[in-house]
């Protein structure tokens, strides 16, 4: 299997800040890779698909960027409505997620 | 608008099969192009892909759960299934079928509330 190691595995911003998520794949991976953003008590909702292609409807405040085995997820300018747990996902091999990142907002 | 919907039961005793329906509208699952996913989440944790099947009816399954998984569909009721065999109590998570997009690059862009199912004699 392909393991997806995401960090931090937490983390609390205010309101503005620049946020980055990192997840290393334990292979290359190519640019198979895509974020999603879960809230309590709901489904994860796509973010970021092919490492760095924001999907429909996403403000442009996320992005992506990364090829390989080294992939970054940024919110720019961090809002209230950002707060959740975002996760990594690699679609080269057997799918696989990474643990997670729970966002909180100060 | 593409709507899934899972439906099965709840409750399981250790050693049965778990068996979920994830019912398909805005879309038809006869379409090239779309992945037809399970994927659960156990309590408090991450997510774990179970498998899919495409419209050819081609599986693809999680390796750490081949053994026990099938993924079927059934295109007259739009309809695809999940049957987990010989379930044990870490099986107990939430169950979401979900649908992956080639467009976007096989990344799932629609997913369905979830289901919770709890394994417990």
């Amino acid at each position: 299997d392909i393991q997806m190691t995401q960090s931090p595995s937490s983390l609390s911003a205010s309101v503005g800040d620049r946020v980055t998520i990192t997840c290393r794949a334990s292979q290359s991976i190519s640019s198979s890779l895509n974020w999603y953003q879960q809230k309590p008590g709901e489904a994860p909702t796509l973010l970021i698909f092919a490492a760095s292609r924001l999907h429909i409807g996403v403000p442009s405040r996320f992005s992506g960027s990364g090829f390989g085995t080294d992939f970054t997820l940024t919110i720019k300018s961090l809002q209230a409505e950002d707060f959740g747990t975002y996760y990594c996902q690699q679609n080269y091999g057997p799918w696989t997620f990474g643990h997670g990142t729970k966002v909180e907002v100060k | 608008q593409v709507h899934l919907q899972e439906s099965g039961p709840g409750l399981l005793k250790p050693s049965q099969t778990l068996s979920l329906t994830c019912s398909v509208s805005g879309a038809s699952i006869s379409s090239g192009g779309y992945y037809w996913n399970w994927v659960r989440q156990l309590p408090g944790k991450g997510l774990e892909w179970i498998g899919y099947i495409y419209y050819t009816g081609n599986t693809y399954y999680n390796p750490s759960l081949k053994s026990r998984v099938i993924v079927s569909e059934d295109t007259s009721k739009s309809q695809f299934s999940l049957k987990l065999s010989s379930v044990t109590a870490a099986d107990t998570a939430i169950y979401y079928c979900a649908r992956a997009a080639a467009d976007y690059g096989n990344a799932i862009d629609v997913w369905g509330r979830g289901t919770t199912v709890t394994v417990s004699s």
